[in-house]
């Protein structure tokens, strides 16, 4: 089946340094990739909408300069937080859908704590 | 708005079957998604609805109704391994997640 390599699964960082998460589709081409996040016991927040090639849209509230998208191949997008404060410390997980498939497949996800 | 409403938590006997609700009302509707998610873990896909009625896919079953904005899992022949948050998930031009319900399963 599709799979979604995402990395790291999990990454301890100072406050004020940056982090950058990496989601590849292994055996599919993603033309649009979804960045979630997901607090402790809560379900998964979509945070922004990532396009091969062109701008990523963001949901409302979520800062784009504080959460860098990048989706530069048809394989690859990232996910970069700038300037982490321990309040962005959560699950983030990637997911795309695969063509001629009805479910969206899921990276592993990313455990950051911010210290 | 969008609003997807499934119960917090419910608990299930072993080998018995259950029945986790979901209702939705969004602004567009292209199909209907229930994943289950470890704790710790990423969701992985259960099944996929978009038509009105029930899909069968081993012990899970999924049914939809767009009129009443309603859809139901139902997991039978419940095992420990079931033990899980369940994800209501309804598509339009993105997904859009239900809060999930976390079942547990007693022996």
């Amino acid at each position: 089946g599709a799979v979604v390599s995402q990395h790291p699964s999990r990454v301890i960082c100072k406050s004020g340094t940056s982090v950058k998460i990496e989601c590849r589709s292994l055996d599919f081409q993603a033309t649009t990739m979804f960045w979630y996040r997901q607090f402790p016991k809560q379900s998964l927040m979509l945070m922004a909408t990532s396009n091969e090639g062109s701008k990523a849209t963001y949901e409302q509230g979520v800062e784009k300069d504080k959460f860098l998208i990048n989706h530069a191949s048809l394989t690859l997008s990232t996910l970069t937080v700038t300037s982490a404060h321990p309040e962005d410390s959560s699950f983030y997980i990637c997911s795309a859908k695969p063509g001629g498939s009805y479910g969206y497949t899921f990276g592993s996800g990313t455990r950051l704590t911010v210290v | 708005g969008q609003n997807i409403d499934q119960p917090t938590e419910m608990t299930a006997t072993e080998g018995a079957i259950v029945q986790i609700n979901c209702t939705y009302q969004t602004s567009g509707f292209n199909g209907l998604f229930w994943y289950q998610q470890h704790a710790g873990e990423a969701p992985t896909f259960l099944s996929y609805n978009v038509l009105d009625g029930l899909e069968e896919k081993g012990r899970f079953s999924s049914f939809l109704s767009r009129s009443k904005g309603y859809s139901y899992l139902l997991l039978k022949e419940l095992q420990m391994k079931d033990s899980a948050s369940y994800l209501c998930a309804v598509r339009d031009d993105k997904i859009i997640f239900g809060k999930g319900t976390r079942l547990h399963i007693l022996p």
